[in-house]
């Protein structure tokens, strides 16, 4: 499926380091997520952008830094992680509005290992 | 917030139909019912939604019984792709605010020959 792209895929850093990730939708969509699902944990919602505004932030530390510039990309942007932030990061985008929790579509993910 | 609870893990044979269940107890008036699933390493995938009574789509179907406090989704004769984990999300983003979507630890579903 190329609805909702992520890069890179994989990524390994170390601490002092600093990286973006970037997701892509092409699905017209005008609502984006950034979830983080660490090894046998559940998927944590961390950012949500609607019509390119931040409306949700589950108290993430500030060393993660999300930017929305348009309606079709995210961007994560990372600096000075720690090893326990390693894990999936998923990208999701849906049609804001709609019935129940929108319909979500998922990227991929991004693989980070933080060294 | 409706909570759910769902089995850890079910072990199926291919062609067998699979029925995972849910609980919200307290599910709210406005709150729906979805549910998705996920490959290891794969973002989730959308499999299917309702409010109550019966849905059905080409993949799956969800049964939602009158009080709303469980759901049931069915897998009409799995295969061994459908190995993954299944989740059930329960919740309403416009009146609960987009804090509604958790997603809890999933049901495992794993289809052997």
């Amino acid at each position: 499926e190329t609805g909702v792209t992520q890069t890179p895929r994989h990524l390994v850093m170390g601490m002092t380091n600093k990286k973006s990730l970037k997701c892509e939708q092409h699905l017209g969509h005008n609502a984006m997520y950034w979830y983080k699902q660490s090894a046998k944990k559940p998927l944590e919602l961390m950012f949500v952008y609607s019509l390119e505004e931040r409306v949700e932030n589950n108290s993430v530390p500030s060393r993660f830094s999300p930017e929305c510039p348009n309606s079709s990309h995210l961007f994560l942007h990372l600096h000075t992680l720690q090893p326990e932030d390693s894990a999936l990061y998923l990208c999701a985008s849906s049609h804001a509005g709609g019935p129940g929790t929108d319909t979500q579509y998922f990227g991929p993910g991004t693989r980070l290992t933080v060294l | 917030l409706a909570k759910t609870t769902q089995p850890i893990s079910m072990d199926s044979y291919e062609g067998q139909e699979v029925n995972i269940t849910c609980s919200h107890n307290n599910i709210a008036t406005n709150d729906y019912i979805t549910w998705y699933q996920q490959f290891p390493s794969q973002g989730p995938r959308f499999i299917i939604q309702g409010y109550k009574t019966k849905v059905t789509n080409e993949v799956a179907s969800l049964f939602i019984p009158a009080d709303r406090k469980s759901s049931t989704l069915s897998l009409p004769r799995v295969s061994l792709s459908d190995t993954a984990v299944y989740y059930c999300l329960v919740g309403d983003i416009m009146n609960s605010g987009y804090s509604t979507l958790t997603f809890g630890k999933g049901t495992m579903l794993l289809v052997s020959p």
